[in-house]
C-alpha cells in the first residue's frame, strides 16, 4: 500500500460542533503531518509527529488538537472552530522528517 | 524560521517550450528541497527533490538545480505538454532539532501551457 488515505473527503460543521479528521498510512513511515491549505495558497504546516512524538507549531490555535494513536494513524480533533478555519486539511507521511513527504487527498472542511 | 520566495506567480509558455521556476530560501541550514505539482482539486504530488550535497538532478523532462552559496534552487521543465499545466510549489526543509520539523512552501507558480 503506497497511499495516504484521509476521511472524510468533505465535512461541514457548525462553530459549536466537535469533529475529527482521520489519516492512515501503511508504508511504515515514522513521520506524519497535518497541513492546512487555503484556496490559491501553499500548504501550511500545523503539526508534525515523528516516531509518535509531537512537535508543536506554536501558531496553531488550541481548537485544533492532534492525536497519533499508533504509527499508522493520525487524527485531528476539531472543536469550536471559526469560519476562517474553512480550508483543505492535508495529511502527509514520510520515512523520516527529512525524507520525501506523500500527501493524502485531503479533507475539505467548511465551518458555518 | 525558514522563508521561501518563489517566482513567478504565473508562467505561460507555448507547448513544447521550456519553463523555469525559481525559489530562494533564507536559512542556510536547510538541507532538502522538494518540488510539488498540484492540479486543481487534487493533492500535492512530489515530482522531484534535491538534497544540499547535490547541485543538480534530472528525471526525464524535469530537472532541479541548487546553488547553496546563493541559496536558490530552480525547476526546469523541457518540452512542455498540456498535462504540465498545474500549480507548482517549491519547498525547503530545515531540521530545527526538536521544533516543528517540516516543509516551508513557496507561494506557488501557476504554470499554463498554451497549445
Amino acid at each position: 500500500d503506497t497511499e495516504v488515505t484521509q476521511t472524510p473527503k468533505h465535512l461541514v460543521m457548525g462553530m459549536t460542533n466537535k469533529k475529527s479528521l482521520k489519516c492512515e498510512q501503511h508504508m511504515g513511515h515514522r513521520a506524519m503531518y497535518w497541513y492546512k491549505q487555503k484556496a490559491k495558497k501553499p500548504p501550511e504546516l500545523m503539526f508534525v509527529y515523528s516516531y509518535e512524538k509531537l512537535s508543536i507549531n506554536e501558531s496553531v490555535p488550541s481548537r485544533f488538537s492532534p492525536e497519533c494513536p499508533n504509527s499508522s494513524l493520525l487524527n485531528l480533533h476539531l472543536h469550536a472552530l471559526q469560519p476562517e478555519d474553512s480550508a483543505l486539511y492535508l495529511c502527509a507521511s514520510s520515512q523520516g522528517t527529512d525524507y520525501e513527504q506523500y500527501f493524502g487527498p485531503g479533507t475539505r472542511l467548511t465551518v458555518t | 524560521g525558514e522563508n521561501v520566495e518563489q517566482h513567478p506567480s504565473t508562467l505561460s509558455v507555448q507547448e513544447g517550450d521550456s519553463a523555469v521556476i525559481k525559489c530562494t530560501y533564507s536559512d542556510s541550514a536547510s538541507n532538502y528541497f522538494p518540488w510539488y505539482k498540484q492540479e486543481l482539486g487534487k493533492r500535492p504530488q512530489l515530482i522531484i527533490d534535491i538534497r544540499s550535497n547535490v547541485g543538480e538532478k534530472k528525471d526525464q523532462r524535469i530537472a532541479v538545480t541548487l546553488n547553496k552559496t546563493a541559496k536558490h534552487f530552480s525547476l526546469h521543465i523541457t518540452e512542455t505538454q498540456p498535462e504540465d499545466s498545474a500549480v507548482y510549489f517549491c519547498a525547503a526543509f530545515i531540521n530545527s532539532g526538536g521544533g516543528a520539523d517540516g516543509l516551508t512552501f513557496g507561494k506557488g507558480t501557476h504554470l499554463i501551457i498554451q497549445p
